[in-house]
């Protein structure tokens, strides 16, 4: 089974506007770790945001916020005020504390279009 | 501050030729990772190693070894390179994590064409 699922092959945003960028994930591991990175059409990784499953608040960073409903296994990324600069393909990935010591599970991405 | 730096950053491979791409990190972190990304899609892990002489298997493994005989150095190594292998690789490194909350910081990439 897939575990990281992004949904949305791509995604547009007019410029200054919000938008959600989905994530589902799958574990029976009561420990992991949710992460967000930006790959910019220059090829880079960059890491955004992370969120750990006790977390009792949802992770922030500047623009980003991660909307994290432990339930419903998901993690959306939330980007406000897109800029043009944000167009990028974005992942989403997953660290299992107990199960997969050490490695982490990446999504297929997302790829974000910002119009002007 | 280097980080994590991968050589070459581009190169293209006849088929059934050998080639190791290096990876070396400044951080000290315990934890290294090769990884995969194909035109589109996400990254698929290779190989992955949790210290100085450690190393394992990931998904994707077959038609590649690695070792790990220091902490900064994790080379990638292809052998009878065939055109399935054509893709940019990763290395990415992190601090040992036992609370599953290290982000991996990721070298620039290895553009690898076989031909």
């Amino acid at each position: 089974a897939q575990k990281i699922t992004q949904t949305q092959p791509g995604m547009f945003v007019q410029e200054k506007e919000a938008v959600t960028l989905d994530c589902t994930y799958d574990t029976s591991d009561p420990s992991y770790g949710l992460f967000w990175y930006k790959q910019p059409s220059s090829g880079e990784m960059i890491f955004l945001i992370y969120q750990g499953s006790y977390d009792q608040q949802n992770a922030t960073e500047g623009r980003y916020s991660l909307n994290f409903q432990k339930a419903r296994k998901s993690a959306n990324l939330v980007i406000s005020a897109s800029q043009l600069g944000d167009s990028a393909m974005y992942f989403c990935a997953m660290r299992e504390v107990n199960t997969n010591a050490g490695k982490s599970t990446f999504g297929d991405g997302t790829t974000l279009t910002v119009k002007p | 501050n280097a980080g994590v730096t991968q050589t070459p950053k581009f190169r293209i491979l006849k088929i059934g030729q050998s080639m190791t791409l290096q990876c070396t990190q400044d951080m000290n972190h315990n934890y290294m990772y090769w990884y995969r990304q194909d035109p589109g899609m996400g990254l698929k892990l290779i190989y992955y190693s949790v210290g100085a002489g450690i190393t394992d298997k990931g998904e994707v493994p077959n038609g590649y070894n690695v070792s790990r005989s220091t902490t900064e150095d994790f080379p990638l190594r292809l052998e009878l390179a065939a055109p399935s292998q054509t893709s940019v690789y990763f290395c990415a490194s992190s601090y040992s994590d036992k609370g599953g909350n290290q982000p991996q910081h990721f070298g620039d990439g290895t553009r690898l064409s076989i031909l």
